[in-house]
């Protein structure tokens, strides 16, 4: 079984501060590890992933993600929030790459 | 370059009435499908996937079924409805080769009353 687990429900940040979105996992074998990102009434964006490598990923729009096998962690940061980046942030993992399991969802409020 | 579509974005319909959402995805051949419901704006719910043409692969047992007619489309039907069926409902299609992401549709918003 797989899983994910996206501790707040909610992360309120001030515009040019630090971000970060908190994601935990359990899944057999070597994880597949994804971010999305989602605006009211809209579909879901690839922000960026874990495979295999480096363990510091970064993606789209800034943001960056480090995988952390022994704590089973993938948490996505951005260095300045900015006020668009106000959304519904999703981590999503996998045993294969197929078929994945999505978190509850964050939402991220950057106040101006 | 890829694209994928849904329709329609929204759909009110009674209690016990018949469901048909359709996905396609252009510029890929063979893409894996899926469909997911999202419920009260949180997380996502894998309902069905596919790998190939007439190939399902069904995740929650429900009110539901899903159908792959041709290599890039992708339906979703009820034959009675159930209030319960409400939410949003997404599309998902990725390329079948290693290592690949899921890209989404605009989703569908369906009101069951």
């Amino acid at each position: 079984a797989q899983s994910v687990a996206q501790p707040e429900d909610q992360v309120n940040v001030a515009e040019g501060n630090p971000l970060t979105v908190k994601c935990t996992y359990s899944v057999s074998g070597n994880p597949y590890l994804f971010w999305y990102v989602q605006y009211p009434n809209r579909g879901l964006q690839f922000l960026l992933k874990y495979i295999t490598g480096d363990n510091l990923v970064k993606g789209s729009y800034g943001f960056e993600a480090e995988f952390n096998k022994s704590q089973t962690s993938f948490h996505l940061k951005k260095p300045s929030a900015l006020v668009s980046d106000s959304a519904l942030y999703f981590c999503a993992v996998g045993a294969n790459d197929y078929k994945l399991s999505f978190g509850a969802g964050t939402t991220v409020t950057v106040r101006a | 370059s890829q694209t994928i579509h849904q329709w329609p974005a929204t759909l009110v319909q009674p209690v016990g009435s018949p469901l048909s959402l359709e996905c396609t995805v252009e510029g890929t051949s063979n893409p894996n499908l899926y469909w997911y419901r999202q419920a009260a704006g949180r997380g996502l719910q894998l309902l069905f996937y596919s790998v190939g043409i007439g190939q399902i692969s069904s995740e929650v047992p429900q009110n539901l079924s899903a159908s792959r007619p041709q290599d890039r489309q992708f339906i979703l039907s009820s034959k009675k409805l159930l209030l319960s069926d409400s939410g949003f409902y997404l599309c998902a299609w990725r390329a079948s080769w290693r290592d690949n992401e899921q890209f989404f549709g605009p989703g569908t918003r369906l009101t069951v009353l």
